[in-house]
């Protein structure tokens, strides 16, 4: 049972251009998200994350915003840049449960064409 | 560089065989977790620690069992491999209870032949 779903496996983009990632969680008890980005042979980094008592989170060029109503959250770049190319990974977390074990989605591919 | 590194990077074994997998956190950080990400797959947590003691625990096989020592580094034990164990491991830590952005070190890719 996929919890965190990515749709886009991939999403190619014009450098300078906004780039839109979107992710879907069926949990509604989620309270905690992140994104995090990997390049190849690296682990993932930690981007921005969002608790769910607000519907927006502001780091630089990224964007992170939470629906609740919809189970929806998307990270906006921008402007996009060539070293964006990477996999990007939204997480999810219930801080209720007295753990803090991060629910993976599958990964959306971005390429950033310069 | 994130801090947290994990020994060895590359592993080829063969089926049935015992591997151990070697983290250590970022200094000062006393929670350690455990994922696997299979090919074309997202990361699924297996186990964390904290200071020492297990905290939770996700869809690990019985087959994997995992320690976090008392200078903090952890190993991921896995045995009776099988090829589907194939994946890349991963170790993240975080520093304390409560705090949910997760620093991952590099990971172990692991070959089951």
């Amino acid at each position: 049972d996929q919890q965190v779903k990515q749709n886009s496996p991939s999403l190619s983009v014009q450098e300078g251009r906004i780039s839109i990632l979107n992710c879907d969680y069926t949990n509604s008890m989620f309270d905690y998200f992140l994104w995090y980005k990997k390049y190849p042979a690296e682990g993932p980094t930690f981007l921005i994350s969002i608790s769910s008592i607000k519907d927006k989170n502001e780091d630089g060029r990224f964007t992170v915003f939470l629906n609740k109503s919809a189970k929806h959250l998307s990270l906006h770049i921008v402007p996009s840049q060539p070293g964006d190319s990477a996999v990007y990974f939204c997480a999810a977390s219930l801080s209720y449960f007295g753990n803090e074990k991060l629910t993976f989605g599958t990964g959306t591919r971005l390429t950033i064409i310069p | 560089d994130s801090g947290v590194t994990q020994t060895p990077k590359h592993l080829i074994t063969a089926t049935g065989q015992r591997v151990t997998l070697r983290c250590s956190p970022r200094s000062g950080d006393l929670s350690v977790y455990w994922y696997q990400q299979s090919l074309d797959q997202g990361l699924q947590f297996l186990i964390q620690y904290y200071n020492g003691e297990e905290r939770a625990k996700g869809n690990i096989l019985e087959r994997f069992s995992a320690q976090q020592f008392p200078d903090l580094h952890s190993e991921l034990n896995l045995s009776s491999l099988e090829l589907g164990d194939s994946a890349l491991y991963f170790c993240a830590s975080s520093p304390r209870v409560g705090t949910y952005e997760q620093y991952f070190g590099p990971g172990t890719r692991l070959t089951v032949t």
